[in-house]
């Protein structure tokens, strides 16, 4: 079955850091487009970060020199660092996957979504 | 980016719903659609404008041209309420963009 399942959440104090790890199974993380994506209590859709199958990552401008994604392909899990944690931080992660190969991956939309895990910035 | 959908949409049980998402165009881009039910995850109920994943009944459509792309459900029913969001990939920026999302309340 293909899935990933999210963990590392919790409550953190401002200027804390927290790693959420995201592990996959029925795909090979390093093959496909692995994506963060978050929703704040009572808003919408959130994107975070994309890592592509060549390693390379993005972040939306809010969370960057902040939060780092990476994976170990060993484990087929991908890893988001966060650091310097804020209260607006606040809301459930998903670790959502485009799990097309394709050269026009883009096309298949993001097919595979976690349950999220909740991280809680406040003192 | 600012992907504009509009906050709310009701329908009545058996009628037509369309939720629209506006940016310059996105005509160009490949729009995708997810559900999202209260208290679930999000999940994939259009790929590539309108393209339907296994599973995703075919009362679920869409379209895309010029400054808009449109996700139209007929035949409503109850278990269609939920949050629905567009999304694209913007090649420009590597970004992924997330519409505002439009909440869909059956009456």
């Amino acid at each position: 079955e293909v899935q990933v399942v999210e963990s590392g959440g919790g409550l953190i104090q401002p200027g804390g850091s927290l790693r959420l790890s995201c592990a996959a199974s029925g795909f090979t993380v390093s093959s496909n487009y692995m994506n963060w994506v978050r929703q704040a209590p009572g808003k919408g859709l959130q994107w975070v970060s994309i890592m592509y199958s060549n390693g390379y990552t993005y972040y939306t401008d809010s969370v960057k020199g902040r939060f780092t994604v990476s994976r170990d392909n060993s484990k087929n899990i991908v890893y988001l660092q966060m650091d310097s944690l804020r209260a607006e931080d606040t809301a459930i992660y998903y670790c959502a996957a485009f799990t097309s190969v394709a050269p026009t991956w883009y096309y298949y939309g993001l097919d595979v979504w976690g349950r999220g895990t909740t991280v809680t910035v406040s003192s | 980016y600012v992907v504009t959908q509009p906050p709310s949409v009701s329908v009545a049980p058996g009628k037509t719903a369309t939720i629209t998402c506006e940016r310059y165009n996105i005509g160009e881009k490949s729009v995708h659609w997810y559900q999202q039910k209260a208290g679930q995850a999000p999940t994939l109920v259009l790929f590539h404008n309108d393209h339907r994943p296994s599973g995703i009944p075919e009362r679920f459509s869409g379209s895309n041209s010029g400054n808009m792309a449109t996700l139209t459900i007929i035949r409503v029913e109850a278990g269609d309420e939920a949050d629905y969001y567009c999304q694209f990939w913007d090649p420009g920026s590597d970004h992924v963009v997330f519409g505002e999302g439009t909440t869909l309340t059956i009456l």
